[in-house]
């Protein structure tokens, strides 16, 4: 069965980095876009950002552009978030999570998310 | 980028009611919606994918309609473990932005 499983998460300090992992499992992990959604405590989905199958291209977010990256290694069926100069507005539960792959031409079929991780606990505070 | 709008924002309701969850795009997006409960603690679930077509394995309680700009998400009767917020999606375009959800509750 699909599983996702996000790590990486915990307490940093404004302006400093962390990279958060998913690793994959229960299906082919190089065919499918992969996403990043978070949710800041009692709030609601914010999607964050998505990589192609491939890795050839990716999307962001404008509240995260430039100072995120997403990134995946097929080899190992992984996905990261590189997050630098975090801010506490970026506390959150991020998940991780696997596009349907079923979406329109004009996003090259991306769909929105069929699988999601249970997700990592980021906070950033001084 | 497009913008989700959803209404209510919360709702009481008795087992065995009828809840109807209204979402709106700020363009047309044909029929590129999703909508996903997600119950407290727990990650989303994808329920209904192209505003209309229920995902495997979920129960036929739950039903989609819209086209276009105006959507309608229906639970026929509500169950005590449908107890959740309710978020509708769009993927006609990046970003893939989220509606601000639906609390579901039991009266």
């Amino acid at each position: 069965q699909v599983q996702l499983v996000e790590s990486g998460g915990g307490v940093v300090q404004p302006r400093r980095s962390l990279r958060l992992s998913c690793a994959a499992s229960g299906f082919t992990f190089s065919l499918y876009g992969m996403h990043w959604v978070r949710q800041a405590p009692g709030k609601g989905l914010e999607w964050v950002a998505v990589t192609w199958y491939d890795g050839s291209k990716e999307y962001y977010a404008d509240s995260v552009k430039g100072r995120f990256t997403v990134s995946r290694d097929n080899s190992k069926n992984t996905l990261y978030l590189q997050m630098n100069s975090l801010r506490a507005e970026d506390t959150a539960v991020y998940f991780c999570a696997r596009d349907a792959m079923r979406g329109p031409p004009n996003t090259e079929g991306m769909a929105g998310s069929d699988y999601w991780g249970l997700g990592t606990l980021v906070t950033v505070s001084s | 980028d497009i913008q989700m709008t959803q209404s209510p924002s919360s709702l009481s309701a008795s087992a065995g009611d009828r809840v109807t969850i209204t979402c709106q795009a700020s363009q047309d997006i044909n029929n590129h919606l999703n909508w996903y409960q997600q119950k407290p603690g727990k990650a989303p679930k994808l329920l209904i994918y192209d505003a209309s077509n229920l995902e495997t394995g979920v129960p036929s309680r739950f039903s989609g309609s819209g086209s276009g700009t105006d959507f309608t998400f229906t639970i026929s009767s509500l169950q005590p473990e449908e107890i959740a917020t309710y978020y509708c999606q769009q993927y006609h375009d990046l970003p893939f932005t989220f509606g601000p959800g639906t609390k579901v509750d039991i009266k």
